[in-house]
């Protein structure tokens, strides 16, 4: 399996413009999470998706982040407008959940979209 | 809501020296466990993970990390560091039947040749 795969791996802009970053999660898996990582906050999880469906979205900064899951092979995580305090690393993560019984999973991350925002 | 402490921010080991990392969460009911590591310039990959049964978990490269419910810790350990080792270790934890993960701040290891 080639992972997740995430694009662009790096994204440079103005402040202003829109950023649109794209992951693709492992084929099977029905769950995917948007972390975003930074020096001074660490790894912090964004929101994430249940076969397709947002669940948890409360980590979204404020309302010019947006994700978006039309389908089990592919996620989108817009930022509208860009500014320079969005400048991290945005990784993409998937995983095989189950709910028979209880929740036991691992998250498999994808490279990671360095965003400098100018 | 669960909350992870890594207290080591930053390590610097000689190659062959021992490692111990720790890892505090807190949280009250069953959690599972997971050690993170991430090279440089790379993204995270799993190290190990505890989820139930021996509370010593052996991961790969050499890693393990030992599951004390009484302490809230589960703490990494491998006996002989070597230079390839450096890089950053992420604990992070998530409550039994929940999927949010939540990651401690790292440490970040420095191993001198």
């Amino acid at each position: 399996d080639a992972g997740v795969i995430q694009s662009p791996r790096h994204e440079v802009t103005e402040m202003g413009q829109e950023v649109t970053l794209r992951c693709k999660p492992i084929s099977g898996h029905n769950s995917l999470f948007w972390y975003r990582q930074t020096m001074m906050r660490g790894l912090e999880l964004l929101i994430y998706f249940n076969n397709n469906v947002p669940i948890d979205d409360s980590g979204m900064p404020e309302d010019r982040f947006s994700a978006k899951m039309p389908n089990a092979s592919f996620s989108t995580l817009k930022i509208q407008p860009s500014e320079p305090r969005d400048s991290a690393v945005y990784f993409c993560a998937s995983s095989l959940a189950s709910w028979e019984g209880e929740v036991t999973e691992t998250q498999y991350f994808g490279p990671g979209t360095r965003l400098l925002v100018l | 809501a669960q909350s992870v402490s890594q207290h080591n921010h930053h390590v610097i080991l000689s190659e062959a020296a021992s490692l111990e990392l720790g890892c505090n969460y807190s949280y009250g009911g069953t959690v599972n466990l997971f050690w993170y590591v991430q090279y440089p310039g790379q993204h995270l990959q799993l190290l190990l993970k505890y989820f139930s049964g021996d509370p010593l978990v052996k991961g790969i490269k050499g890693f393990e990390a030992e599951f004390i419910k009484s302490k809230f810790s589960f703490n990494l350990r491998k006996p002989s560091v070597q230079w390839s080792d450096t890089a950053e270790y992420f604990c992070a934890v998530n409550a039994r039947g929940f999927q949010k993960l939540v990651f401690g701040t790292g440490t970040r290891l420095l191993v001198s040749p």
